[in-house]
Parts: C-alpha cells; structure tokens; sequence
C-alpha cells in the first residue's frame, strides 16, 4: 500500500526556518518525482516545489523561490522541504504528493498533511 | 501562469441530482486537465485525468469533458459521500495551478 507521511510542522516566528519531511513508503519511491503542494486555511490548493526522480532537477513557484529548497534521499525513502525565512503568508497544510509515472504532474497518492503556522 | 477559475464557488444539491461544475482556464491547456475532490481534514482525491479518463476505483457517474480552455466535472447521480470540495488542476505547464475550488453542499 503506498504511503506518504509528513512530518515537522508546526508553530514558528516570521523569518524562522523549519524542515518538512515526507516519508514515502509501498512503492520504489527513487523512480517517482515529487511535488509538495500547500493549502492555507479556507482556502484552495497551491503548488510549491517539485523534484525528479534522482534530484538533480527542482522547479519552485515564484512565492517560495530563494526561501524553500526541495530535496530527497532516496536511500531513506524521504521527501524534504526546508524552509527559510518563512512568512505569514506561508502558514498552511503542506501536502507531499507523488507524480504518476504517465502523466507529469499528476498526482495520484497524497499525504494527510502538516500544519505550519508562522505567527510571532 | 495559467489561471483556472471555476464556478460556481458554491453549489447546493440534493441526493440523486445531476450536477455540473467548470472549470476555465485562462489559455489552452489541451486535455491536460485534473479534477481531485478534497473533504474537510482529508487530502485530495484524484477524480479525473486528462479531462475526461476517470481514475480507477472512481465511481463511473463521474465523468469529465472539455478541452482547450473550457473543461465540466459531471456528477450523475448525486450520492451522499460526494458531498466535498471539487478542484481543477492544470498540468500543461510550469507552474501548475489550482482552480478555487468548488463547495457541494447538501440542500
């Protein structure tokens, strides 16, 4: 059974830092690229940052680019999203999500999300 | 950026009605076009793939049309589960983006 679970949210003062891990788990996690898409409170979805299979390639949306930076180790089956310099705005659940091998940039697996909250 | 606007933003039905929910995107996409259907405190579902193939597992009064810049997520016969949040997702081009999302309510 594919798994994602996110872990390392949580509470942190505008300009503070956090990592996001993501571990994946029921399927060769080093043959899929990975996305993390964010959801603020109330409101719609939002996609952040994606990785290739190996890691040698990213793409970040312009609202994160410079701030976040997306990575992965294959050998421990985890997704990571650092975070820097965080702001208000970046307060949400952020969701790892696998990229079907068909179809790029469709997701099929999601995980159940964590919370961030940026607020001093 | 594409822009994907749908409507309506809200939208109340009864069991057993028939429903449509658009999605329009602000320049041609092809069929590169996603509908996921997301309940409170849950991640979303993927529906709908390349506008109209329904995902496995995914019952069949769901079905997707469109192409281009217009594309309709239609519910058949609504059942009491599918009482959620709808959204549309492009996937034509960096960066991908979200329609507002949908919110099917009970009447």
């Amino acid at each position: 059974e594919v798994q994602l679970v996110e872990s390392g949210g949580g509470l942190v003062q505008p300009g503070g830092s956090l990592r996001l891990s993501c571990a994946a788990s029921g399927f060769t996690f080093s043959s899929y690229w990975m996305h993390w898409v964010r959801q603020a409170p109330g409101k719609g979805l939002v996609w952040v940052s994606r990785i290739n299979s190996d890691g040698s390639s990213t793409s970040y949306a312009d609202s994160v680019k410079g701030r976040f930076t997306i990575s992965r180790d294959n050998a421990k089956n985890t997704l990571y999203l650092q975070m820097n310099s965080l702001r208000a705005e970046d307060t949400a659940v952020y969701y790892c999500a696998r990229e079907t091998q068909w179809q790029p940039s469709l997701y099929d697996y999601w995980g159940q999300g964590t919370l961030v909250t940026v607020s001093s | 950026d594409i822009q994907m606007t749908q409507s309506p933003s809200t939208l109340s039905a009864s069991v057993g009605d028939r429903v449509t929910i658009t999605c329009r995107a602000s320049q041609s996409i092809s069929s590169w076009l996603a509908w996921y259907q997301q309940k409170p405190g849950k991640a979303p579902k993927l529906l709908i793939y390349k506008a109209s193939s329904l995902e496995s597992g995914v019952p069949s009064r769901f079905s997707g049309s469109g192409s281009g810049t217009e594309f309709t997520l239609t519910i058949s016969s609504l059942q009491p589960d599918d009482f959620a949040t709808y959204y549309c997702q492009q996937y034509n081009s960096y960066p991908i983006t979200f329609g507002q999302g949908t919110r099917l309510e009970i009447k």
